[in-house]
């Protein structure tokens, strides 16, 4: 059974920084894809990054970009998103998902499982 | 990037009524590449359709998508009690992917 387990979410003050990791089983992890997305309160979903299954190329949605740094390791299946300079418009629900694929052209994947997701509340 | 304009945004619909959601991009999705997922209150997004019109593993029959270019749809075609939820489609043939703002499937 696949599972993905978000942990690393909480309170953070403005321009404060972040690691958010997600524990992955059930699936051969370095074959696939992973993705972020994003849900702020009341609102829809929004992509935030995607790493290759490598972990050779990233990518970033515009709105995280310089800001955010996504990485994996293979050895312990975990993906790690650090998220630096944190505003208000980042307090969201992330959310972890393993993409169908390995490859992503730009980044894009449709996303078959998700984590049940962790709180980022950005706030003084 | 291409915007996915959803429609309704929220309607009410009785148990075994079929309904018809659309999902319109604003350039054309190449290869088909559009997906739907179904949220539940509290719960993570789940994927029901990818590739425009496959069935992910585990769906109904009851759900189907369809379309191609810029206009896509999903199907329910007999609602069930547990088919309340937020839907949402999500284009991933151009970069950066996008989502729908989602339709809001209400009991009448």
């Amino acid at each position: 059974e696949v599972q993905l387990v978000e942990s690393g979410g909480g309170l953070i003050q403005p321009g404060g920084s972040l690691r958010l990791s997600c524990a992955a089983s059930g699936f051969s992890f370095g074959s696939y894809a992973m993705s972020w997305v994003r849900q702020a309160p009341g609102k829809g979903l929004e992509w935030v990054s995607t790493i290759s299954s490598s972990g050779d190329s990233t990518y970033f949605a515009d709105s995280v970009k310089g800001r955010f740094t996504l990485s994996r390791d293979i050895s312990s299946n975990t993906l790690h998103l650090q998220m630096n300079s944190l505003g208000a418009e980042d307090t969201a629900v992330y959310y972890c998902a393993k993409s169908k694929k390995g490859y992503c052209s730009g980044g894009s994947c449709s996303l078959d499982y998700w984590g049940q997701g962790t709180l980022v509340t950005v706030s003084s | 990037e291409t915007v996915l304009t959803q429609s309704p945004g929220t309607l009410s619909w009785s148990p075994g009524e079929r309904v018809t959601l659309s999902c319109r991009a604003s350039q054309s999705v190449n290869n088909r590449y559009l997906a739907w997922y179904q949220q539940k209150p509290g719960q993570a997004p789940r994927l029901l359709v990818y590739g425009a019109s496959s069935r992910a593993s585990g769906v109904p029959d009851r759900f189907s998508g369809s379309g191609s270019g810029t206009d896509f749809t999903l199907t329910i075609s007999r609602l069930e009690p547990e088919d309340f939820a937020v839907y949402y489609c999500q284009q991933y043939g151009n970069s950066p992917q996008t989502f729908g703002q989602g339709t809001k499937v209400e009991i009448k």
